[in-house]
Protein backbone atom coordinates (compact mmCIF):
# COMPACT_ATOMS: atom_id res chain seq x y z
CA UNK A 1 0.00 0.00 0.00
CA UNK A 2 1.11 3.34 -0.91
CA UNK A 3 1.70 5.74 2.11
CA UNK A 4 1.79 9.58 2.20
CA UNK A 5 2.52 10.80 5.09
CA UNK A 6 1.66 14.60 6.39
CA UNK A 7 3.59 16.09 9.44
CA UNK A 8 0.41 17.44 11.41
CA UNK A 9 -2.91 16.89 11.22
CA UNK A 10 -4.10 20.36 12.66
CA UNK A 11 -1.59 23.06 12.84
CA UNK A 12 -2.17 27.16 14.44
CA UNK A 13 -0.05 29.72 13.50
CA UNK A 14 0.61 33.23 13.84
CA UNK A 15 0.58 36.06 11.25
CA UNK A 16 3.92 36.42 9.92
CA UNK A 17 5.38 33.06 11.10
CA UNK A 18 7.14 30.90 8.64
CA UNK A 19 5.17 27.56 8.50
CA UNK A 20 6.99 24.15 7.37
CA UNK A 21 4.32 21.36 6.35
CA UNK A 22 6.11 18.03 5.84
CA UNK A 23 5.20 15.28 3.56
CA UNK A 24 6.69 11.73 2.86
CA UNK A 25 6.08 9.03 0.57
CA UNK A 26 7.53 5.37 0.87
CA UNK A 27 6.84 4.39 -2.78
CA UNK A 28 9.37 5.57 -4.56
CA UNK A 29 7.54 8.02 -6.61
CA UNK A 30 9.05 10.48 -8.67
CA UNK A 31 6.25 12.91 -8.63
CA UNK A 32 4.95 15.20 -5.45
CA UNK A 33 2.35 17.31 -5.29
CA UNK A 34 0.64 20.53 -2.93
CA UNK A 35 -2.48 21.23 -3.13
CA UNK A 36 -5.11 23.72 -0.70
CA UNK A 37 -8.60 22.16 -0.38
CA UNK A 38 -11.16 25.10 0.38
CA UNK A 39 -14.75 24.70 0.43
CA UNK A 40 -16.69 25.58 -3.35
CA UNK A 41 -12.99 26.13 -4.98
CA UNK A 42 -11.83 22.12 -4.65
CA UNK A 43 -8.36 21.22 -4.88
CA UNK A 44 -5.79 23.98 -6.27
CA UNK A 45 -2.70 23.07 -7.05
CA UNK A 46 0.19 25.39 -5.34
CA UNK A 47 3.30 23.46 -6.75
CA UNK A 48 4.65 20.35 -7.79
CA UNK A 49 8.23 18.39 -7.89
CA UNK A 50 8.87 16.05 -10.98
CA UNK A 51 12.54 14.19 -9.54
CA UNK A 52 14.90 16.00 -6.76
CA UNK A 53 15.32 19.34 -6.51
CA UNK A 54 12.81 19.81 -9.69
CA UNK A 55 9.42 22.23 -9.30
CA UNK A 56 7.50 23.68 -11.35
CA UNK A 57 4.50 26.11 -9.98
CA UNK A 58 1.03 24.99 -9.79
CA UNK A 59 -1.70 27.92 -10.04
CA UNK A 60 -1.91 29.47 -6.94
CA UNK A 61 2.10 29.77 -5.94
CA UNK A 62 2.11 33.23 -4.75
CA UNK A 63 3.13 33.42 -1.11
CA UNK A 64 4.43 29.66 -1.05
CA UNK A 65 7.81 28.04 -1.51
CA UNK A 66 8.74 24.15 -1.84
CA UNK A 67 12.03 22.25 -1.60
CA UNK A 68 13.01 18.72 -2.65
CA UNK A 69 16.16 17.36 -1.41
CA UNK A 70 14.94 14.33 -1.38
CA UNK A 71 13.00 11.82 -3.60
CA UNK A 72 10.54 10.97 -0.72
CA UNK A 73 10.09 14.55 1.28
CA UNK A 74 8.22 17.62 -0.61
CA UNK A 75 7.96 20.63 1.83
CA UNK A 76 5.86 23.27 1.27
CA UNK A 77 6.88 26.72 2.88
CA UNK A 78 4.78 29.82 3.69
CA UNK A 79 7.43 32.47 3.95
CA UNK A 80 5.58 34.80 5.81
CA UNK A 81 1.89 32.95 6.84
CA UNK A 82 -1.20 35.27 6.45
CA UNK A 83 -5.12 35.08 7.53
CA UNK A 84 -5.98 34.05 3.81
CA UNK A 85 -3.70 30.65 3.75
CA UNK A 86 -6.18 29.39 6.34
CA UNK A 87 -6.83 26.21 4.36
CA UNK A 88 -6.66 22.56 4.12
CA UNK A 89 -2.94 21.54 2.40
CA UNK A 90 -3.00 17.83 0.77
CA UNK A 91 -0.08 16.09 -0.08
CA UNK A 92 0.16 13.82 -3.27
CA UNK A 93 2.51 11.55 -5.02
CA UNK A 94 2.33 9.63 -8.38
CA UNK A 95 4.69 7.70 -10.49
CA UNK A 96 5.54 8.69 -13.97
CA UNK A 97 7.23 5.36 -15.02
CA UNK A 98 5.46 5.14 -18.57
CA UNK A 99 5.41 1.08 -18.51
CA UNK A 100 3.97 1.48 -15.21
CA UNK A 101 1.21 3.21 -17.07
CA UNK A 102 -0.62 4.97 -14.17
CA UNK A 103 -1.63 7.82 -13.14
CA UNK A 104 -3.26 7.69 -9.76
CA UNK A 105 -1.94 10.50 -7.14
CA UNK A 106 -2.15 8.78 -3.70
CA UNK A 107 -3.01 11.66 -1.10
CA UNK A 108 -1.83 12.27 2.20
CA UNK A 109 -4.33 12.72 4.93
CA UNK A 110 -4.48 16.59 4.96
CA UNK A 111 -2.84 19.20 7.33
CA UNK A 112 -5.55 21.89 8.28
CA UNK A 113 -3.75 25.23 8.98
CA UNK A 114 -5.20 28.58 10.58
CA UNK A 115 -3.81 31.33 10.68
CA UNK A 116 -4.35 33.83 13.40
CA UNK B 1 -8.91 28.66 -17.79
CA UNK B 2 -10.70 26.27 -16.14
CA UNK B 3 -10.43 22.92 -17.77
CA UNK B 4 -12.57 21.22 -15.71
CA UNK B 5 -16.14 21.98 -14.92
CA UNK B 6 -18.69 20.27 -12.24
CA UNK B 7 -21.89 22.44 -12.22
CA UNK B 8 -23.75 20.93 -8.61
CA UNK B 9 -21.86 21.84 -6.29
CA UNK B 10 -24.34 19.77 -3.95
CA UNK B 11 -26.39 16.64 -4.80
CA UNK B 12 -28.80 15.00 -2.91
CA UNK B 13 -30.68 12.02 -3.34
CA UNK B 14 -33.01 9.42 -1.80
CA UNK B 15 -31.22 6.11 -1.22
CA UNK B 16 -32.02 3.59 -3.69
CA UNK B 17 -32.46 6.60 -6.45
CA UNK B 18 -30.18 6.79 -9.71
CA UNK B 19 -27.47 9.37 -9.51
CA UNK B 20 -25.54 11.55 -11.84
CA UNK B 21 -22.83 13.61 -10.80
CA UNK B 22 -22.11 15.72 -13.95
CA UNK B 23 -18.66 16.96 -15.14
CA UNK B 24 -17.60 19.07 -18.36
CA UNK B 25 -14.15 19.37 -19.33
CA UNK B 26 -12.71 21.65 -22.35
CA UNK B 27 -9.20 20.50 -23.00
CA UNK B 28 -7.69 20.82 -26.44
CA UNK B 29 -5.37 17.63 -26.52
CA UNK B 30 -6.02 14.46 -25.85
CA UNK B 31 -7.25 14.01 -22.16
CA UNK B 32 -7.48 11.36 -19.76
CA UNK B 33 -10.37 11.75 -16.96
CA UNK B 34 -10.76 10.28 -13.53
CA UNK B 35 -13.41 10.87 -10.68
CA UNK B 36 -11.60 11.08 -7.29
CA UNK B 37 -13.98 10.66 -3.87
CA UNK B 38 -13.44 11.72 -0.30
CA UNK B 39 -15.16 10.26 2.39
CA UNK B 40 -16.23 11.72 5.46
CA UNK B 41 -12.85 12.14 7.72
CA UNK B 42 -10.98 10.06 4.56
CA UNK B 43 -8.38 10.82 2.60
CA UNK B 44 -9.39 11.65 -1.02
CA UNK B 45 -8.99 8.82 -3.51
CA UNK B 46 -9.07 7.61 -6.56
CA UNK B 47 -12.84 5.96 -7.85
CA UNK B 48 -12.24 4.90 -11.49
CA UNK B 49 -10.50 6.61 -14.57
CA UNK B 50 -12.16 6.73 -17.89
CA UNK B 51 -9.38 4.48 -19.81
CA UNK B 52 -10.30 1.72 -17.22
CA UNK B 53 -14.16 1.82 -18.71
CA UNK B 54 -14.48 0.07 -14.89
CA UNK B 55 -17.46 -0.20 -12.47
CA UNK B 56 -16.40 0.61 -9.26
CA UNK B 57 -18.60 -0.06 -6.60
CA UNK B 58 -21.89 0.29 -8.87
CA UNK B 59 -20.41 3.70 -10.54
CA UNK B 60 -19.82 3.98 -13.97
CA UNK B 61 -18.40 7.27 -16.12
CA UNK B 62 -18.28 7.38 -20.18
CA UNK B 63 -15.91 9.59 -22.11
CA UNK B 64 -18.13 11.55 -24.31
CA UNK B 65 -16.09 13.37 -26.65
CA UNK B 66 -18.69 15.06 -28.71
CA UNK B 67 -20.35 16.82 -25.38
CA UNK B 68 -17.05 16.93 -23.81
CA UNK B 69 -18.53 15.44 -20.44
CA UNK B 70 -17.63 12.40 -18.20
CA UNK B 71 -20.85 12.68 -15.81
CA UNK B 72 -20.36 9.63 -13.07
CA UNK B 73 -23.56 7.62 -12.58
CA UNK B 74 -25.08 5.25 -10.62
CA UNK B 75 -27.93 3.71 -10.87
CA UNK B 76 -28.96 2.62 -7.19
CA UNK B 77 -27.35 5.51 -5.01
CA UNK B 78 -26.60 3.83 -1.02
CA UNK B 79 -26.07 6.09 2.23
CA UNK B 80 -22.40 5.12 1.92
CA UNK B 81 -21.32 6.86 -1.14
CA UNK B 82 -22.47 10.25 0.68
CA UNK B 83 -19.13 11.84 -0.55
CA UNK B 84 -17.30 14.42 -2.06
CA UNK B 85 -16.42 13.64 -5.51
CA UNK B 86 -13.87 15.29 -7.77
CA UNK B 87 -13.95 15.34 -11.25
CA UNK B 88 -9.98 15.96 -12.40
CA UNK B 89 -8.34 15.76 -16.10
CA UNK B 90 -4.63 14.92 -17.27
CA UNK B 91 -2.61 15.50 -20.65
CA UNK B 92 -2.03 12.49 -21.70
CA UNK B 93 0.92 13.24 -23.63
CA UNK B 94 2.23 14.72 -20.21
CA UNK B 95 4.39 12.49 -18.07
CA UNK B 96 4.30 15.04 -15.19
CA UNK B 97 1.14 13.35 -14.07
CA UNK B 98 -0.05 16.58 -13.35
CA UNK B 99 -4.46 16.68 -12.87
CA UNK B 100 -6.68 19.39 -13.20
CA UNK B 101 -9.49 19.13 -10.58
CA UNK B 102 -12.73 20.47 -10.87
CA UNK B 103 -14.49 21.96 -7.65
CA UNK B 104 -15.95 19.08 -6.65
CA UNK B 105 -19.76 18.28 -5.99
CA UNK B 106 -21.12 17.39 -2.23
CA UNK B 107 -23.28 14.14 -2.51
CA UNK B 108 -25.68 13.37 0.35
CA UNK B 109 -27.45 10.42 0.30
CA UNK B 110 -31.05 10.34 2.34
CA UNK B 111 -32.20 6.99 3.64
Amino acid sequence: DVKVTQSSRYLVKRTGEKVFLECVQDMDHENMFWYRQDPGLGLRLIYFSYDVKMKEKGDIPEGYSVSREKKERFSLILESASTNQTSMYLCASSTRTAALRTDTQYFGPGTRLTVL
Amino acid sequence: AQRVTQPEKLLSVFKGAPVELKCNYSYSGSPELFWYVQYSRQRLQLLLRHISRESIKGFTADLNKGETSFHLKKPFAQEEDSAMYYCALKDRGSTLGRLYFGRGTQLTVWP
